[in-house]
């Protein structure tokens, strides 16, 4: 199985701040990587689909880089609606996997 | 517009079976693959298999390939997720969601299944 590794697994950062998360696979999975947000009580989100295209109705302020092994999500300004848990999520080959997730904290 | 709505929770003894049930509607039933998702209390998102609802074909993870069976039924545009031999460690949030990792991606309420004696 691919194993996916995020980090941090927590952050704490403030409204209007610039945040990276990354997500790294444990073997190249081209560009078959999706990020996810999840809120408390609420099914995941799509956000980024194939490491950098924008799901439809996502603000512009998420973006997606990345391919191989190594990929990122930055959130470029900071929004109240934006503190969550993100989770990346591979789908080159089944079983699908997800990463442990980062849990974003209003600091 | 695009609705998935699942079961509603269930509490089940160790070494039973649950059957948790994903109406879909808002859209062709059969063009698009669904996924089955599991999430523990506090903890991460765990991908258990996938299903084709055109010919009822499925993968499973192999985690749970001797207990889990995935079915359809066209008629009512419905997909089943059935667990068997169950344990305290199946207590989550069991959810399907369409095309996962995809632009049609859309998912479930959620179905929470305890295990307890």
């Amino acid at each position: 199985d691919i194993q996916m590794t995020q980090s941090p697994s927590s952050l704490s950062a403030s409204v209007g701040d610039r945040v990276t998360i990354t997500c790294r696979a444990s073997q190249t999975i081209s560009n078959y990587l999706n990020w996810y947000q999840q809120k408390p009580g609420k099914a995941p989100k799509l956000l980024i689909y194939t490491a950098s295209s924008l799901q439809s109705g996502v603000p512009s302020r998420f973006s997606g880089s990345g391919s191989g092994t190594d990929f990122t999500l930055t959130i470029s300004s900071l929004q109240p609606e934006d503190f969550a848990t993100y989770f990346c999520q591979q789908s080159y080959n089944t079983p699908y996997t997800f990463g442990q997730g980062t849990k974003l904290e209003i600091k | 517009q695009v609705q998935l709505v699942q079961s509603g929770a269930e509490v089940k003894k160790p070494g039973a079976s649950v059957k948790v049930s994903c109406k879909a509607s808002g859209y062709t039933f059969t063009s698009y693959y669904m996924h089955w998702v599991r999430q523990a209390p506090g903890q991460g998102l765990e991908w258990m298999g996938i299903l084709n609802p055109s010919g009822g074909s499925t993968t499973y993870s192999q985690k749970f390939q001797d207990r889990v069976t995935m079915t359809r039924d066209t008629s009512t545009s419905t997909v089943y997720m059935e667990l068997s031999s169950l344990r305290s460690e199946d207590t989550a949030i069991y959810y399907c969601t369409r095309e996962l990792g995809a632009p049609g991606n859309y998912w479930g309420q959620g179905t929470l299944v305890t295990v307890s004696s």
